[in-house]
């Protein structure tokens, strides 16, 4: 069946670092993809998404590119903030699947210090 | 525009006790769900309903049952509540089974 695996966290960097936060997932049809975010208390919230091999979402200075070729969807981001503290979760959605269609992964929490 | 709302925000329930999380969307979403995250773990499905009229079964249905009211609202009910359904409990509702889902703000439940 369909699954996503992202990096184990936590992930601690200082201010103005860059970020990796990797993804790879299965899938038996073409799905989508996303980027969710969780700020402390909150519910997840979309940060950005892709919808097909080669698409690149970006949003709030973060971006992810749908590789096909090495099954992956790796968040990055030039300059982390402080205010990017948060767990972010990678998932897919695969409309060629039975049942439920949106897989999560487990989440990779980040830690970012002044 | 208030999107996904939960009630009550905080329980504390003692075993054995029952109560039903109340989960609403404003967005004419066709899709819902309920979903658990405990510490240190990711979100589990607990039951979807994909379209109004039909409810199925996630990773983690046992000891919940739900029901699709109508297309707004979607309710979780724990018939005996048990120390294991500590968790946080999430709403979340989409426009088709495929598409991003919108969360709801929690409900933090205790079972003493």
């Amino acid at each position: 069946g369909d699954s996503v695996t992202q990096m184990e966290g936590p992930v601690t960097l200082s201010e103005e670092a860059f970020l990796t936060i990797n993804c790879t997932y299965t899938a038996t049809g073409y799905p989508s993809l996303f980027w969710y975010v969780q700020y402390p208390g909150e519910g997840l919230q979309l940060l950005l998404k892709a919808t097909k091999a080669d698409d690149k979402g970006s949003n709030k200075g973060f971006e992810a590119t749908y590789r096909k070729e090495t099954t992956s969807f790796h968040l990055e981001k030039g300059s982390v903030q402080v205010s990017d503290s948060a767990v972010y979760f990678c998932a897919l959605s695969d409309p060629g699947t039975g049942g439920f269609k949106t897989i999560f992964g487990a989440g990779t929490r980040l830690f970012v210090k002044a | 525009n208030a999107g996904v709302t939960q009630t009550p925000k905080f329980q504390v329930l003692k075993t054995g006790q029952s109560m039903t999380l109340q989960c609403a969307q404003d967005m004419n979403h066709n899709s819902m769900y309920w979903y658990r995250q405990d510490p240190g773990m990711g979100l589990r499905l607990i039951y979807y309903s994909a379209s109004e009229g039909t409810t199925d079964k996630g990773e983690v249905p046992n000891g919940y049952n739900v029901s699709r009211l109508n297309k707004r609202e979607f309710s979780l009910r724990l018939e005996s509540a048990a120390p294991s359904q500590t968790s946080v409990y999430f709403c979340a509702s989409s426009l088709q089974d495929t598409d991003t889902q919108y969360f709801g703000p929690g409900t933090r439940l205790t079972v003493l």
